[in-house]
C-alpha cells in the first residue's frame, strides 16, 4: 500500500513565523503535489513537482514555496505565515499519470 | 475559468439503498476523472476513475458513468453501508491524467439508519 506520510496532524504558529509541512512518500512516486482545503472552496493545488528539484506553481501559489532535494520528500514552506493560510493542507503523491494518493493532512492555525 | 462542480452538497440515503452522487465539469478538453472518498480526518481515498474513451466503469459496489454529450460524471453505490458516510469528490485532468487534476468541492454523503 501506497504511504503518503505528513509529519504533522496539528500544528500551531504565530502571524509571521516560518513554517514548514514536511511530507514524505515511500512508493518512488515521480510527482507530488501540496493542496490546501477549506470549506466551501474545495481542495486547491498551491504547488506541485514532477521530479527531483522540479516545481510548478499551481493555483494558490501566492505566500508559499516548495522543496524538493529528495525523490521522497516534498516540502511545504510559508515564508510569513499569515491568518488567510489557517487550513488544512494535505500533499499527495503518484506514479505519471496515474491516482493521486492522499497523506491524512496537517491543519495548521496561524494566530 | 473552468471548473469542476457537484449539484449537492449534502445526500441523505437510508442504509442499504442505491446513492448517486452527480458531477458537472466544465471543461471539454478534459478526458480523465476520479472520484474520491474522504471520511472525517482522512486524506481523500481514491476509489474509481474513468477515462473519456469509456462511458461507463465498474468497482466493486461502485459504478462511474460518464456523458460527455452533457459533461457529467456520477458514482453511483450499491446497497449503502455505515462505512460509506464521507464526502465525496470527483475530479478531472486533461492529458490522460498526466496534468493536474481540479476538484470538485464535494458532497457529504449521510446514512441513515
Amino acid at each position: 500500500d501506497v504511504k503518503v506520510t505528513q509529519s504533522s496532524r496539528y500544528l500551531v504558529k504565530r502571524t509571521g513565523e516560518k513554517v514548514f509541512l514536511e511530507c514524505v512518500q515511500d512508493m518512488d512516486h515521480e510527482n507530488m503535489f501540496w493542496y490546501r482545503q477549506d470549506p466551501g472552496l474545495g481542495l486547491r493545488l498551491i504547488y506541485f513537482s514532477y521530479d527531483v528539484k522540479m516545481k510548478e506553481k499551481g493555483d494558490i501559489p501566492e505566500g508559499y514555496s516548495v522543496s524538493r532535494e529528495k525523490k521522497e520528500r516534498f516540502s511545504l514552506i510559508l515564508e510569513s505565515a499569515s491568518t488567510s493560510q489557517t487550513s488544512m493542507y494535505l500533499c499527495a503523491s503518484r506514479p505519471i499519470a496515474s491516482p493521486l494518493h492522499f497523506g491524512n493532512g496537517t491543519r495548521l492555525t496561524v494566530t | 475559468g473552468e471548473s469542476v462542480g457537484l449539484h449537492l452538497p449534502t445526500l441523505s440515503v437510508q442504509e442499504g439503498d442505491n446513492s448517486i452522487i452527480n458531477c458537472a465539469y466544465s471543461n471539454s478538453a478534459s478526458d480523465y476523472f476520479i472520484w474520491y472518498k474522504q471520511e472525517s480526518g482522512k486524506g481523500p481515498q481514491f476509489i474509481i476513475d474513468i477515462r473519456s474513451n469509456m462511458d461507463k466503469r465498474q468497482g466493486q459496489r461502485v459504478t462511474v458513468l460518464l456523458n460527455k454529450t452533457v459533461k457529467h460524471l456520477s458514482l453511483q453505490i450499491a446497497a449503502t453501508q455505515p462505512g460509506d458516510s464521507a464526502v465525496y469528490f470527483c475530479a478531472e485532468s486533461t492529458g490522460g491524467g498526466a496534468d493536474g487534476l481540479t476538484f470538485g468541492k464535494g458532497t457529504h454523503l449521510i446514512i441513515q439508519p
